[in-house]
């Protein structure tokens, strides 16, 4: 069965730092999300893209925050300037069928 | 501003009993629910939606309800088992507004279930 896949699944880094986070959605799915769930708190929508532009964004997808799909596979999110509240797993999405596929996420820590 | 609600104490039963978890929601009114289950450190995976037009949903062993007048959605699981232990989330999908806006997933925080040998 077709799945979304996201790498790596743990990235520490240094406050200030640049993250990049990646993700291949399922390969004929055409809508992609960005959610993060900080620990022990709600799964909250960061973003989402649909036909190379950003289709909606929430609050706290500020401009430190960046999303690309550079090529046919990829979808990333970078982070420009990490501060310790970015600190949390962060879960690509994909949509097809009305259903929403989840990654198995990437756990951020910035220390 | 949209909110769903789950109860966030854990919710420990018995193997073989049904699980019922509840979601509430208020100042929206969603065309549809959905319910997933999140084990730790992984992300939530889609189990069932119930359309506002559906009063109940099956599947093998569990079973949704959604009641607009309430604005509530009961999530159940009938003869429980050790392996149902997990967070269980509720969300609707807030769609978005014209052609391109693909919409949102905007979930609750969640309830732990437990099921004990």
């Amino acid at each position: 069965e077709p799945e979304v896949t996201q790498t790596p699944s743990h990235q520490v880094t240094q406050m200030g730092q640049e993250v990049i986070l990646r993700c291949v959605p399922i390969s004929n799915h055409l809508y992609f999300y960005w959610y993060r769930q900080i620990l022990g708190q709600k799964v909250e929508f960061l973003v989402s893209f649909y036909n190379n532009e950003i289709s909606e964004k929430s609050e706290i997808f500020d401009d430190q925050f960046s999303v690309e799909r550079p090529d046919g596979s990829n979808f990333t999110l970078k982070i420009r300037s990490t501060k310790l509240e970015d600190s949390a797993m962060y879960f690509c999405a994909s949509l097809g069928g009305g259903e929403q596929y989840f990654g198995p996420g990437t756990r951020l820590t910035v220390t | 501003s949209q909110k769903i609600e789950q109860n966030s104490e854990a919710l420990n039963i018995q193997e073989g009993k049904t699980a019922t978890l509840t979601c509430n929601y208020t100042n929206y009114s969603p065309a549809y629910l959905q319910w997933y289950r999140q084990d730790p450190g992984r992300g939530p995976v889609f189990l069932l939606l119930i359309r506002e037009n559906e009063k109940e949903k099956r599947k093998e062993r569990l079973k949704v309800t959604f009641d607009t007048t309430l604005k509530q959605s009961l999530f159940h699981i009938t003869a429980s088992q050790p392996a149902d232990s997990a967070t269980y989330l509720c969300a609707f999908f807030r769609g978005g507004h014209g052609s391109s806006n693909t919409g949102k997933l905007i979930f609750g925080q969640g309830t732990t279930l437990q099921v004990k040998p």
